[in-house]
Parts: C-alpha cells; sequence; structure tokens
C-alpha cells in the first residue's frame, strides 16, 4: 500500500463544474504539497500547507491532520485546469513522498 | 520562477553508454533533488544533496550515481545506461522561508 493515495485517478468534468481531489496518506507528516503539472510541461507548487485551509484564486486546499487527509478544490473550472495534480507529503526529513496523481480534464 | 534549470532538456542514447545530466540553479538553495517520473508512479527519489560534496540515496538509486562540488550545480550519472532508465528524469530545489520544493523543467531521456 502506497504511503501517499490520491482520488479519483482520473476525473473528466464540463467547464464551471466544482472539482474535488481527495490525499489520503498514511504516515506522520511536517507539510502537504500540491502539485500541478500541465500534458508534456513541469511541476508547478500550487501549495503547501500543515493545518487549516489555503486559497489562491479559483483553487482551495484543505488539510485535516487527525484525519490524515487533505482535499484540492477547484471552483468554476476551466479547460485550462486541465492538468495532473499531485500530492505530496514531507514525513520527518527533506524528502518528499509523493502520490501518483490525479488526472483532470475539463471540457468546454 | 525559481532559478533552476536542466540539461539537456532531451536525450536519445544507446544501451550501455554513460549519461550526465545537469541541474543548475541560482537561488543558492542547500538541498537539491533528482527524481524519475514513469506512468503509474509518483515522483521517485534517486539521490538528493543536503550540501557540497553532501549526498545521499533515495529509494531508486541502483544504476545512479550524483556529485555536488559547487551550490549551484548537482549531476545526475546513469553509469552504464538502460532501457529500464528510460524515463522523465526532475530537478528540484528546496528552500525559501517555507522550504518548498521547485522543479526544474525536466529532462526527457530515451535508452535504445
Amino acid at each position: 500500500k502506497n504511503e501517499v493515495e490520491q482520488s479519483p485517478q482520473n476525473l473528466t468534468a464540463q467547464e464551471g463544474e466544482f472539482i474535488t481531489i481527495n490525499c489520503s496518506y498514511s504516515v506522520g507528516i511536517s507539510a502537504l504539497h500540491w502539485l500541478q503539472q500541465h500534458p508534456g510541461g513541469g511541476i508547478v507548487s500550487l501549495f503547501m500547507l500543515s493545518s487549516g485551509k489555503k486559497k489562491h484564486g479559483r483553487l482551495i486546499a484543505t488539510i485535516n491532520i487527525q484525519e490524515k487527509h487533505s482535499s484540492l478544490h477547484i471552483t468554476a473550472s476551466h479547460p485550462r485546469d486541465s492538468a495532473v495534480y499531485i500530492c505530496a507529503v514531507k514525513s520527518g526529513t527533506d524528502k518528499l513522498i509523493f502520490g501518483t496523481g490525479t488526472r483532470l480534464q475539463v471540457f468546454p | 520562477d525559481a532559478g533552476i534549470t536542466q540539461s539537456p532538456r532531451h536525450k536519445v542514447t544507446e544501451t550501455g553508454t554513460p549519461v550526465t545530466l545537469r541541474c543548475h540553479q541560482t537561488e543558492n538553495h542547500r538541498y537539491m533533488y533528482w527524481y524519475r517520473q514513469d506512468p503509474g508512479h509518483g515522483l521517485r527519489l534517486i539521490h538528493y544533496s543536503y550540501g557540497v560534496k553532501d549526498t545521499d540515496k533515495g529509494e531508486v538509486s541502483d544504476g545512479y550515481s550524483v556529485s555536488r562540488s559547487k551550490t549551484e550545480d548537482f549531476l545526475l550519472t546513469l553509469e552504464s545506461a538502460t532501457s529500464s532508465q528510460t524515463s522523465v528524469y526532475f530537478c528540484a530545489i528546496q528552500g525559501g522561508p517555507s522550504y518548498e520544493q521547485y522543479f526544474g523543467p525536466g529532462t526527457r531521456l530515451t535508452v535504445t
């Protein structure tokens, strides 16, 4: 069993829909990252959080430390949000443990 | 953008040849990482460095070596490339007030 699990693995949506991507982890962590990777593109850090909630534009990330769970929400989704979203946790060291990613496609 | 570049961006090489990938940063960050990304797997750590001449192995280090003689450069060498090392390789640096990791643009390596 992977230490970081994401769901769903694949997600399709119509433009304008509210989207939720989930991340569960089984280790103690000091921080959790959400990353975005466009097709053929590089990896961009969206959020790093260790408690509560962060918001940037249409993106919201939440974390529940007790339940070892984080969610990434996208409001009013747009085709340019189509990408792979990756959850990664920092556990005790300066190394990250990555989930396998959620592939999101938003259709007009 | 974090000042991190990788070279080459694309490379095709033959089985058995040595290959060196370069990661260069302009941020003066202490930590640097090499990952590989393959379908069906998350990013996997190959090696990392926590300072000049200070390196350690990650989870998939077999067949790879690294060197860091200057803060700004972290080199990844495939000593004798194999087809299983066909992958996209990402370098990352860690720093800033929140100790986030920032990724380079990636190197697509094909071993034929």
